[in-house]
């Protein structure tokens, strides 16, 4: 089975320019999440999809970064324009259902902003 | 808001000895969740807690939800230089589906 795919696997940009991230989930996962890894953190979520609606993104900064999912299938998180602080791991993951506890995660995109 | 204290933070351990860390939780969680992280990689499922009191074994790795379920600990018996890594907890509340980890235990092993 093939896992959930990411690219970039590394990304460096200057502040204020724009940078996209995209993501493939395991075949028949409803569920996709985004989440932000800061160096020495754990993970944090951005935004959870079911299907190709939104459940949370209460935690997303909606001036600079956003995120679609248009056929529930693959999806792409968009930040711009990027600042210092968007340093990070970007970690898409996904599970079966809304609820689930298995959620398998990608390789993420390491993003250095400068 | 709900808040994971992990701990401890960084461990240096020999080769063979036992580990053990824990979360605790200013909520109440009503399922529990150890992932461990590889350099490079994404977070990886080792156990999965549901019950209050529960203990599930993975291998040499066991873990407990605690009877509070404000809590939960992991235990690695024996460890061998391949569970070097940055251990995560995660809890679930039902009124959320939203996810809240913990800062990561790092587990060095002294050579």
């Amino acid at each position: 089975e093939a896992g959930v795919a990411q690219s970039p696997r590394y990304k460096i940009i200057e502040k204020r320019q724009s940078v996209a991230f995209w993501c493939n989930p395991i075949s028949g996962h409803a569920t996709l999440y985004w989440y932000q890894q800061i160096l020495g953190q754990g993970p944090k979520l951005l935004i959870q999809f079911q299907n190709n609606g939104v459940v949370d993104d209460s935690q997303l900064p909606k001036d600079r970064f956003s995120a679609e999912r248009l056929k529930g299938v693959d999806s792409t998180l968009k930040i711009q324009p990027a600042k210092l602080e968007d340093s990070a791991v970007y970690l898409c993951a996904s599970s079966f259902g809304l609820r689930s506890s298995e959620a398998f995660f990608g390789q993420g995109t390491r993003l250095t902003v400068v | 808001g709900q808040q994971l204290n992990q701990s401890p933070q960084s461990m240096f351990i020999q080769e063979g000895e036992d580990v053990s860390m824990n979360c605790t939780s200013s909520s109440i969680f009503n399922t529990w969740l150890w992932y461990k992280q590889d350099p490079g990689e994404g977070p990886v499922l080792l156990i999965a807690l549901y019950k209050a009191g529960e203990l599930t074994s993975n291998g040499r790795l066991t873990a407990q939800f605690g009877i509070t379920r404000k809590d939960s600990f992991l235990n690695i018996s024996a460890s061998i230089p391949s569970d070097v890594g940055i251990y995560f907890c995660a809890g679930r509340s039902d009124s959320n589906y939203q996810l809240i980890w913990g800062a990561g235990t790092k587990l060095i092993i002294k050579p």
